[in-house]
């Protein structure tokens, strides 16, 4: 079956815009969550939903955001891009969060700001 | 709060030789465990996972994991690595509704 889907792979974006990355799950998975990637902070978790509502957010600004879709499809949202969003922001999607199932990956979006 | 520390940022061994990449991890209770590994510019795929049971736990690619209750420990072990191991390996803890994530330990292989 199709793994998690996300798109675009690359975007360059330019400091104070916004951008919405997109993520769509393995079929019949409904919890999305959201990860960012940096050289410096490592892996930090962003925020996860399951059946359209957020269940747990991570320490970051309001500037990020984000939403799920009926379908369990999911969006980001980073407003108002500062240099240190430069990232590669991982989307994972799971059947649930209960404590014994696994998360799957996908490739990521690479997101470059200048 | 939970937490996981791979001590070691960046190992090199040879090709065929045996590898050891430790994990400390901090849960209040029994915890999850997870190793995943990272190509460059790749997302995360999971090598193994331990729930409960057995504390030897067998994974892809020939690695194997030992949850060690008293030393909070989860180290990953191969015991002859090939060149397409090198990449990059993370061990994480379930949180709620999360992952916790350590460092990262850099793997490079010699030939």
């Amino acid at each position: 079956k199709a793994g998690v889907t996300q798109t675009p792979r690359y975007l360059i974006k330019t400091r104070g815009q916004q951008v919405t990355l997109s993520c769509s799950p393995i079929s019949g998975h409904r919890s999305v969550s959201w990860y960012q990637q940096t050289p410096g902070q490592g892996l930090q978790f962003l925020f996860e939903y399951f059946s359209e509502t957020q269940r747990n957010k991570g320490n970051f600004p309001g500037r990020f955001s984000g939403r799920q879709f009926s379908n369990s499809r999911s969006e980001m949202n980073v407003s108002t891009l500062e240099l240190g969003d430069s990232a590669l922001y991982l989307c994972a999607s799971s059947l649930d969060h209960p404590r014994d199932t696994e998360a799957f990956f996908g490739q990521g979006t690479r997101l470059t700001v200048v | 709060a939970q937490s996981v520390t791979q001590p070691d940022i960046h190992i090199t061994v040879s090709e065929g030789a045996s590898l050891e990449l430790r994990c400390n991890y901090s849960y209040g209770a029994t915890p999850y465990l997870f190793w995943y590994v990272q190509s460059p510019g790749q997302g995360l795929q999971l090598l193994l996972k331990y729930f409960s049971g057995d504390t030897l736990v067998q994974g892809i690619k020939g690695f194997e994991a030992e949850f060690k209750r008293s030393q909070s420990s989860f180290n990953l072990r191969k015991p002859s690595v090939h060149w397409s191991d090198a990449a990059e390996y993370f061990c994480a803890v379930q949180g709620a509704q999360k992952l916790v994530f350590g460092q990262g330990t850099r793997l490079t292989i010699n030939p």
